[in-house]
C-alpha cells in the first residue's frame, strides 16, 4: 500500500529542472507533497485530489494522473532552498478513513551552487 | 499564522517509562493524527482522530500506544511502557477537513535509554 517513489534521490546545479515521481499500485483519493529538511518537519507543499489535475505555485508544480495512479512534482530552476528530503503521501478512498497519510521513502534532493 | 505546536520537544526516558507527548492542533481544525519517523526513515502514520474518538490506527500503534484530547485544545499521546524501538521524531499533525491539507508540528524527539 505505500507509494513507490522515484528517483531515490537526485543531485541538481542551480538553475536546473527535477521530476520526482510517486506511484500507488492502489486507486488513489489524494496526493500530498511535503519537503521535509533535516532536523525539521515536513512542510506542507500541495495536495491534488481525485479527478485529474494540476497545481503550482512558484516554480513548484504537480501533476495528478487518477487512471495511472501517480503523481509527478516538477521543481523547475531549482534554487538551493529547494534541498531537502520530498516526501508524497497518499490517501486512499477506503470507506470511513479519515484522512491518514501513507508516505513514500522520500526522494532527496540537493541543488549545489 | 495558525501552526501547530508540540511540547517537549526532546524527550529522553528510560525504556518501560511512560511518556506523554503533547500538542496543540490549529484551533479550527476537526481531524488529528499521529505520526512517526524513526532518523533516517520515512514518516510513519500512527494513529487518526475525529469527534473525539480514534478512526483509524496502524498496526504500529498497539496496545501500550493511547491518544487523549482531554481538552477542547491538547492533543495528547501517551506510551505506556517506552522500547528501545520508541525511539524516533513523533509529529502531530492536523487538518481542518477531509478535503484540506495536513499541517504538520515541529515534532517531539524521543529517546528511549
Amino acid at each position: 500500500q505505500q507509494p513507490v517513489q522515484s528517483p531515490q534521490a537526485v543531485i541538481l546545479r542551480e538553475g536546473e529542472d527535477a521530476v520526482i515521481n510517486c506511484s500507488s499500485s492502489k486507486a488513489l483519493y489524494s496526493v500530498h507533497w511535503y519537503r521535509q529538511k533535516h532536523g525539521e518537519a515536513p512542510v506542507f507543499l500541495m495536495i491534488l485530489l481525485k479527478g485529474g489535475e494540476q497545481k503550482g505555485h512558484d516554480k513548484i508544480s504537480a501533476s495528478f494522473n487518477e487512471k495511472k495512479q501517480q503523481s509527478s512534482l516538477y521543481l523547475t530552476a531549482s534554487q538551493l532552498s529547494y534541498s531537502g528530503t520530498y516526501f508524497c503521501g497518499t490517501e486512499y478512498p477506503i470507506g470511513g478513513s479519515q484522512g491518514n497519510l501513507i508516505f513514500g521513502k522520500g526522494t532527496k534532493l540537493s541543488v549545489k551552487p | 499564522e495558525p501552526e501547530v505546536t508540540q511540547t517537549p520537544s526532546h524527550q529522553v526516558t528510560q525504556m518501560g517509562q511512560e511518556v506523554i507527548l503533547r500538542c496543540v492542533p490549529i484551533s479550527n481544525h476537526l481531524y488529528f493524527y499521529w505520526y512517526r519517523q524513526i532518523l533516517g526513515q520515512k514518516v510513519e502514520f500512527l494513529v487518526s482522530f475525529y469527534n473525539n474518538e480514534i478512526s483509524e490506527k496502524s498496526e504500529i500503534f498497539d496496545d501500550q500506544f493511547s491518544v487523549e484530547r482531554p481538552d477542547g485544545s491538547n492533543f495528547t499521546l501517551k506510551i505506556r511502557s517506552t522500547k528501545l524501538e520508541d525511539s524516533a521524531m513523533y509529529f502531530c499533525a492536523s487538518r481542518r477537513g477531509q478535503y484540506n491539507e495536513q499541517f504538520f508540528g515541529p515534532g517531539t524527539r524521543l529517546t528511549v535509554l
